[in-house]
């Protein structure tokens, strides 16, 4: 059981705009940056969106992430084929002397 | 640009220490926080711990007691031993570099991630 919670699974026709939600706790998304990332089948994951809603270069402005008190979300808009991949919150979480917390991830079907 | 390699043994038996080692090319070690990620079969992430080029460590709380992370600055390399390794340790691991940071909202995340490499634990 992970201690950010995702749905397991999201879908959406491409061109549609599809959201994927994270929700966490005081200790962590309350109180730190949330990352995203991105494992397209059998690869390395890959950042997304890091500290709430930066994006590394290259990603497209297609993906961007929101977050708000306790909860964060990752907006996919104009998806593609392309985009079906899982995807993982992450956040640091500053019990137990602190260490990264993950999502249970994502699992994005573009139909 | 930087890449990392994995690099160890694909099979451990149980109750054996699992040794990988990741060689950080195209930059320097310093002045960065590099990490141990594993995800089991069909499962995800698990944050195992990070140092720093100049060798403080943080762990996951759930592998703390068996996990043992170093880095050799002269090599460009930081490795991972975990200890009394069961069949649950069957993974792909990765290492990743990191960038941590801030005050009142703290950052952490991995933006480059070597290609994982296969562990199985299995007498």
């Amino acid at each position: 059981q992970s201690v950010l919670t995702q749905p397991p699974s999201a879908s959406g026709t491409p061109g549609q705009r599809v959201t994927i939600s994270c929700s966490g706790s005081s200790s962590n998304i309350g109180s730190n940056t949330v990352n995203w990332y991105q494992q397209l089948p059998g690869t390395a994951p890959k950042l997304l969106i890091y500290s709430n809603n930066q994006r590394p270069s290259g990603v497209p402005d297609r993906f961007s992430g929101s977050k708000s008190g306790t909860s964060a979300s990752l907006a996919i808009s104009g998806l593609q084929s392309e985009d079906e991949a899982d995807y993982y919150c992450a956040a640091w979480d500053d019990s137990l002397n602190g260490h990264v917390v993950f999502g249970g991830g994502t699992k994005l079907t573009v139909l | 640009q930087v890449q990392l390699q994995e690099s160890g043994p694909g099979l451990v038996k149980p109750s054996e220490t699992l040794s990988l080692t990741c060689t950080v090319s195209g930059g320097s070690i310093s002045s960065y926080y590099w990490s141990w990620i594993r995800q089991p079969p069909g499962k995800g992430l698990e944050w195992i711990g990070y140092i720093y080029y100049s060798g403080s460590t943080n762990y996951n709380p759930s592998l703390k007691s068996r996990v043992t992370i170093s880095v050799d600055t002269s090599k460009n390399q930081f490795s991972l031993k975990l200890s009394s390794v069961t069949a649950a340790d069957t993974a792909v691991y990765y290492c990743a570099r990191a960038r941590r940071g801030g005050s009142s909202h703290y950052y952490y995340y991995m933006d480059v991630w070597g290609k994982g490499t296969t562990v199985t634990v299995s007498s």
